[in-house]
């Protein structure tokens, strides 16, 4: 089974703190996601990797950037956390490349404060 | 911009009950369509995945049908369980590649009561 793994289930920052979010996956997968997803407005892309220091923007990337080093690990980043940052992030991951459209596998999800 | 309705938000029926979960699209030029299942506090699990050229996917109790040229699709659940109690996601992917980017409805919440 594919297992992505979230490196915290819960984190508590203040605000202007660069918040790290990692996310590693063991299949092999090209793909890579972050989501966040807040009552009412349902899950929402924020950056999309289709291979090693490969991103693409999603729909809401302002105040988030990412980094791909290696194929395994996707990490999102918070440059200067603010309040309405405070959400549930979710990494996914799916086989394939760019060129794709295959099943994506979640993580357990982090659910971020900031304060 | 694609639009995706889940209708109810909230669902709740007694064990053994079958139902029929709703997925609305805006845009039906859509590549393929996925049903996710998510527990609360939890990350979302893959159902089924429907192709836009199929119309139908079944697992187990499950059965997922696609009418694209209406914009929509249904999640049919027999014979239900309390242990099918659980948020349940359609997203859809709007083109080919892209690596499946997918744009998501807000769930039907489904509590199935002993």
């Amino acid at each position: 089974d594919v297992k992505v793994t979230q490196s915290s289930r819960y984190l508590v920052k203040r605000t202007g703190e660069k918040v790290f979010l990692e996310c590693v996956q063991d299949m092999d997968h090209e793909n890579m996601f972050w989501y966040r997803q807040d009552p009412g407005l349902g899950l929402r892309l924020i950056y999309f990797s289709y291979d090693v220091k490969m991103k693409e923007k999603g729909d809401i990337p302002e105040g988030y950037s990412v980094s791909r080093e290696k194929k395994e690990r996707f990490s999102l980043i918070l440059e200067s956390a603010s309040t309405n940052q405070t959400s549930m992030y979710l990494c996914a991951s799916s086989f394939g490349g760019w060129a794709t459209n295959e099943k994506l596998f979640f993580g357990s999800g982090t659910q971020l404060s900031v304060l | 911009k694609q639009e995706v309705t889940q209708i109810p938000a909230a669902l709740s029926v007694p064990e053994g009950e079958n139902l029929v979960l709703n997925c609305s699209f805006t845009d039906s030029a859509i590549y393929n369509l996925q049903w996710f299942r998510q527990d609360p506090g939890k990350g979302l699990t893959s159902l089924l995945l429907i192709q836009s050229s199929q119309r139908e996917q079944t697992s187990g109790r499950l059965n997922a049908s696609l009418d694209k040229s209406s914009g929509r699709s249904t999640l049919y659940i027999a014979a239900s369980q309390p242990g099918d109690s659980a948020t349940y996601l359609c997203a859809v992917s709007p083109f080919a590649g892209g690596g499946n980017k997918l744009t998501f409805g807000t769930g039907t919440q489904l509590k199935v009561e002993l």
